[in-house]
């Protein structure tokens, strides 16, 4: 069984702190993702990674960044953050680069910025 | 602008009966179709994909169903059970491996 686990499932930080979600999968998978997920608006892709030290922005890209220094292990970054990036933040993996690779999603970091 | 939506927020079934799920696409490019199926405080967790080669595929309970002209695909759960109260994301992709996401519908299938 996939396993995609992150570090937090919930975190409170304060407006212009530096934020770090981590993301961990244990099966060799060569793509990853985070998305955050808010009420009407579904999941939203922030960026992804199709290999080591290799990174794409998504759909949402403003205010965050991404680190990808071993294969197993995808960091998201807010360097500042701002009341209006609270949300649900999933991140997710997939085995190969297509179209047709069913994504495995973590538990989910509720994050809160006050 | 969503590529992929979901236009109901909720739908409420009674136990036993059939539930059917909708969602709409606007990209011709996508090729692949998958449905996800979230519980709270939990992760999406694959429920039943299809391709646009074929209209339906089906796996047990559950089958899809493409219609590509209209753009429209619909997930239909036969019968429904209480544990299938959840919310359920549509997602579409085309030729790499970045997926769109509709905003989900909520189940709530009644005992």
């Amino acid at each position: 069984d996939v396993k995609v686990t992150q570090s937090s499932r919930y975190l409170v930080k304060r407006t212009g702190e530096k934020v770090f979600l981590e993301c961990v999968q244990d099966m060799d998978h060569e793509n990853m993702f985070w998305y955050r997920q808010d009420p009407g608006l579904g999941l939203r892709l922030i960026y992804f990674s199709y290999d080591v030290k290799m990174k794409e922005k998504g759909d949402i890209p403003e205010g965050y960044s991404v680190s990808r220094e071993k294969k197993e292990r995808f960091s998201l970054i807010l360097e500042s953050a701002s009341t209006n990036q609270t949300s649900m933040y999933l991140c997710a993996s997939s085995l190969v680069a297509g179209g047709s690779d069913t994504q495995y999603f973590g538990p989910g970091t509720r994050l809160t910025v006050l | 602008d969503q590529q992929v939506k979901q236009n109901s927020p909720s739908l409420s079934v009674q136990e036993g009966r059939i539930s059917i799920l909708n969602c709409d696409y606007t990209n011709s490019m996508f090729d692949y179709f998958l449905w996800y199926k979230k519980y709270p405080a939990e992760g999406p967790t694959f429920l039943i994909s299809i391709s646009s080669i074929k209209d339906k595929n089906e796996d047990g309970r559950f089958t899809v169903f493409l219609n590509k002209s209209a753009k429209h695909l619909s997930l239909h759960i036969v019968p429904s059970q209480p544990g299938d109260s959840a919310v359920y994301f549509c997602a579409a992709s085309g030729r790499i491996n970045k997926f769109y996401f509709g905003s989900g519908t909520k189940l709530n299938v009644k005992p």
